[in-house]
């Protein structure tokens, strides 16, 4: 079965400070994706990536920056973060129209609960 | 842009009756893809279903089944026989052909399953 490892479970920052969020897979997915999750929102598109190198904005990327140094790893950075940025982050990985199309998913991590004060 | 669009915010239900979630999408696209997702109360979110929009048979899967209505842009989610475990949100997604890595969900319902 698909891995997707988020690190850490659990962050409380401070305003105005950086906080990265990580996240590894062992799929060999090409794809990459990062997601908040918010009470009258649901799933919200932050960054996401189509291989190492690449990452492309999302609907809400706006006080954030990602980061994909290789296949396996796609990192959420907030430079600044602010108390509107205290949310669930998901991290997802997939494969869209790639090997194995028909069984196109994304496979989710386990959400980073991130809290700024 | 892609949109996608769940009017229903919560949904209760007897144990054994059928559900139906609702989903509308926006998108230009003549192929598309659509899906749908499960989170259960621990916060894991898993794959449940896809149609794919050049696909005039609706999606079947376990107890799970899709209503694909194209000319309404409409996706919904049948549930039959529901079980208490099928408590849960479910969202509604869709992928475009023309951009092709860039997945967005709905806002997600939340069904209660009652015995």
């Amino acid at each position: 079965e698909a891995a997707v490892t988020q690190s850490p479970r659990n962050k409380v920052a401070v305003t105005g400070g950086k906080v990265t969020l990580s996240c590894n897979q062992t799929n060999n997915h090409n794809n990459m994706y990062w997601y908040r999750q918010d009470t009258g929102h649901g799933l919200r598109l932050i960054h996401y990536s189509y291989g190492a190198g690449s990452t492309e904005k999302g609907d809400i990327p706006d006080g954030y920056k990602a980061s994909r140094p290789s296949q396996e790893n796609f990192s959420l950075i907030l430079e600044l973060a602010t108390p509107s940025q205290t949310s669930v982050y998901f991290c997802a990985s997939g494969d869209p129209g790639g090997e194995g199309f028909s069984n196109e998913r994304l496979f989710f991590g386990h959400g980073t609960k991130l809290s700024v004060l | 842009a892609q949109k996608v669009t769940q009017t229903q915010t919560s949904i209760s239900v007897m144990e054994k009756t059928t559900v139906t979630m609702d989903c509308v999408y926006e998108t230009q696209d003549s192929s598309y893809f659509l899906f749908w997702y499960k989170q259960t109360a621990s916060g894991e979110i898993v794959f449940l279903i896809r149609q794919d929009s050049y696909k005039k048979e609706n999606a079947t899967v376990g107890h799970y089944s899709l209503n694909f209505q194209k000319p309404k842009s409409s996706i919904g989610l049948i549930i039959t026989a529901t079980q208490i475990e099928d408590s849960a949100v479910y969202f509604c997604a869709m992928r475009e052909s023309s951009n092709t890595d860039k997945v967005v969900f709905g806002t997600g319902t939340r069904l209660q399953v009652s015995p």
